[in-house]
């Protein structure tokens, strides 16, 4: 079964400072990656994925992330963070085979942004 | 383009009490349709998810059910609700072939 661990629940950073959200995945080939925003009361909006290829992808906002078969890592990162990335970031990975495709989601970290 | 809606978008309810949440799909035909829970600083259980009309899979047991009696949408329900059902729930879309899933606003239940 795949599974999905963000080690981090919480991390602050100050405004204008780098940011790395760290994801390890779980599964026995390589699967489809994700990461999602989610600001408070709000549904979950897509920042980038990752299927084949090019192991860095870019994302709205800002941000890219980099997939590391070698570690079964897909980190989140952005350079200069805004106090409006202030949200709740999810990594999600889901099976390229099968019609369901269903998506599995880490814990989630929560990004406080200090002025 | 493609837009999904859920409704309501906020519910509060006293244990015991029946429940139906309907999440709707513009734009797309034939879609994946799935249901997660996202309990309180937690995250995001699946629940339910369907590839067709009819075609329902359950992924954790519970007093929970879902349906599908249109193409587009997609119903979670209860006969009797519990307080472990309190929770914000979310719908979500997938296209034919595609890999992402596209979510509704969500709907937050609190049963008291």
């Amino acid at each position: 079964a795949q599974s999905v661990t963000q080690p981090d629940i919480h991390i602050t950073v100050s405004e204008g400072a780098s940011l790395e959200l760290r994801c390890n995945y779980s599964y026995g080939a390589t699967p489809y990656l994700f990461w999602y925003v989610q600001s408070p009361g709000q549904g979950l909006q897509l920042l980038l994925k990752y299927f084949s290829g090019d192991t860095l992808v870019q994302g709205i906002k800002g941000f890219e992330a980099e997939f590391k078969r070698s570690q079964s890592s897909f980190n989140l990162r952005k350079p200069s963070v805004h106090w409006s990335d202030a949200a709740e970031y999810f990594c999600a990975v889901a099976s390229p085979s099968g019609s369901a495709r269903q998506l599995t989601f880490g814990s989630g970290t929560q990004l406080t942004v200090l002025p | 383009s493609q837009t999904i809606h859920q409704w309501p978008a906020t519910l509060v309810q006293p244990v015991g009490s029946p429940l139906s949440l309907e999440c709707t799909v513009e734009g797309t035909s034939n879609p994946n349709l799935y249901w997660y829970r996202q309990a309180a600083g937690r995250g995001l259980q699946l629940l339910f998810y369907s590839v067709g009309i009819g075609q329902i899979s359950s992924e954790v047991p519970q007093n929970l059910s879902a349906s599908r009696p249109q193409d587009r949408q997609f119903i979670l329900s209860s006969k009797k609700l519990l307080l472990s059902d309190s929770g914000f729930y979310l719908c979500a879309w997938r296209g034919e072939g595609a890999g992402e899933l596209f979510f509704g606003e969500g709907s937050r239940l609190t049963v008291l």
